[in-house]
């Protein structure tokens, strides 16, 4: 069975920095996509980046370049996306998810992690 | 701001029929991208509904259906039941610099 399990929830403040993770099983981890997908509140999706954990390649939103990183460890079969330094506009749950081809579809989906930042 | 438009809200009775579009251009859906349909339940994370404009993954009901033509493409439910108001959003690849991979406005579906 496929599953995309996430890290817990997160309360920071502005400024700190943030990692969260996304480990994948069931599957073979390195051969797919794995992307990043944010939801503000009461909002739609946001697509942010893309990594192919077999090589690294790494692709970004051109409204996230610059503004997170996504990296993954292909020997722990996880996925992860940071921040150096969180704004309170950052607040949102944040879903990892896994490309079936380059072209999509998104066939599974991580259960969310919800980052709060707030003063 | 997302390059797929699609309508806020649609509604209906249950057994009615309801139809969601998506509305892209010529660098995406125009293209000949395909598209596909997600299915987010209150408080949960999206469920992949129909894939590569028209096919259902095993679990899905056949009262959904997907369909494209140009630059737009259609979710269409049959048979309107309680159980699928949610959040639908399509998704496709867009070879822009807004790409390459977007996601539409969503619509919320009420069933009356």
């Amino acid at each position: 069975e496929v599953q995309l399990v996430q890290s817990g929830a997160e309360v920071k403040k502005p400024g700190e920095s943030l990692k969260i993770s996304c480990k994948g099983s069931g599957y073979s981890f390195t051969n797919y996509w794995i992307g990043w997908v944010r939801q503000k509140p009461g909002k739609g999706l946001e697509w942010m980046g893309i990594i192919y954990p077999g090589d690294s390649d790494t692709r970004y939103s051109p409204s996230f370049q610059g503004q997170v990183t996504i990296s993954a460890d292909k020997s722990i079969s996880t996925a992860y996306l940071q921040w150096s330094s969180l704004k309170a506009s950052d607040t949102a749950m944040y879903y990892c998810a896994k490309w079936g081809g380059e072209l999509g579809p998104v066939d599974y989906w991580g259960q969310g992690t919800l980052v709060t930042v707030s003063s | 701001q997302s390059v797929l438009t699609q309508p806020p809200s649609v509604s209906g009775a249950p057994g009615q029929r309801v139809t969601i579009s998506c509305t892209g251009s010529s660098s995406n859906i125009g293209a000949g991208y395909i598209v596909h349909w997600y299915q987010q339940l209150p408080g949960t994370a999206p469920k992949l509904l129909i894939y590569a404009n028209n096919n259902r993954p095993s679990g899905v009901p056949d009262r959904f259906s997907g369909s494209k033509s140009g630059t737009s493409a259609s979710l269409a439910i049959t048979g309107l039941q309680a159980e699928d108001e949610a959040d639908y959003y399509c998704q496709s690849y867009d070879r822009s610099l807004s790409g390459p991979y977007v996601f539409g406005t969503g619509t919320k579906v009420t069933v009356l």
